[in-house]
């Protein structure tokens, strides 16, 4: 069966630290792979999709980043952290091509910027 | 373009009371897919069920029901005999056109259940 995970659970970082948060498919082949971000008491906020190695769509412009340097590994990254980055975080994946598949989420990372 | 709507921001129910949770989507495709999800205060997103646009029998679960109406372009979501464990966000979400666009969703609808 397909697994995801997602670390830290938790996370506190100054403002203007680096960050780098990974996330890993398992069981699974060529998954599309999504970051979202939940600010507290807040909807979803797609930040960032793959649909292959190397490919990143970005949705928000903001001092974030994606990589995809395997094909179950997706890593969201910042050079320096903003007070306003603070969030819970959430990892998916979904079936290639596959409309009909629900998205399967990580467990998240709650982020804290001090 | 695609839309989810979920109109009630927060619900607040005591124990064994039924709730319906609302959404209402937008789309021009005439083959889509809903989901509904929980987040429960662990933070997880939880899958609960999908539909198809081409089939519009309600479904039953437990103490779960959805009402697919596309007359209405909803797709509502209702809890009997609430308990203190359905506790959560419910996010309602729609499948674009295309496998690898991201789902759309809703803005969420927080539930409340006060013993």
């Amino acid at each position: 069966s397909q697994t995801i995970h997602q670390w830290p659970a938790t996370l506190v970082q100054p403002v203007g630290s680096p960050l780098s948060l990974e996330c890993t498919v398992e069981g699974t082949s060529n998954p599309n792979l999504y970051w979202y971000r939940q600010a507290a008491g807040r909807g979803l906020q797609l930040l960032f999709y793959s649909v292959g190695i190397g490919q990143i769509s970005s949705e928000v412009p903001q001092n974030l980043s994606a990589s995809r340097p395997q094909d179950r590994q997706f890593i969201l990254s910042s050079k320096k952290l903003l007070l306003s980055d603070s969030g819970f975080y959430l990892c998916a994946w979904r079936a290639q091509g596959a409309r009909h598949q629900p998205q399967h989420f990580g467990d998240g990372t709650r982020l804290s910027i001090l | 373009a695609q839309k989810v709507t979920q109109a009630q921001t927060e619900i607040s129910v005591v124990e064994k009371e039924d709730v319906t949770l609302d959404c209402v989507y937008e789309t021009r495709d005439t083959t889509y897919y809903l989901f509904w999800y929980k987040q429960p205060p662990s933070g997880e997103l939880v899958f609960l069920i999908r539909r198809n646009s081409f089939d519009e029998q309600n479904e039953i679960s437990g103490r779960y029901s959805w009402n697919f109406q596309k007359s209405t372009s909803s797709f509502n979501f209702t809890i009997t005999a609430s308990q203190v464990v359905d506790s959560a966000v419910y996010f309602c979400a729609l499948s674009e056109a295309g496998g690898n666009t991201p789902l759309v969703f809703g803005k969420g609808t927080r539930l409340s259940v006060i013993a």
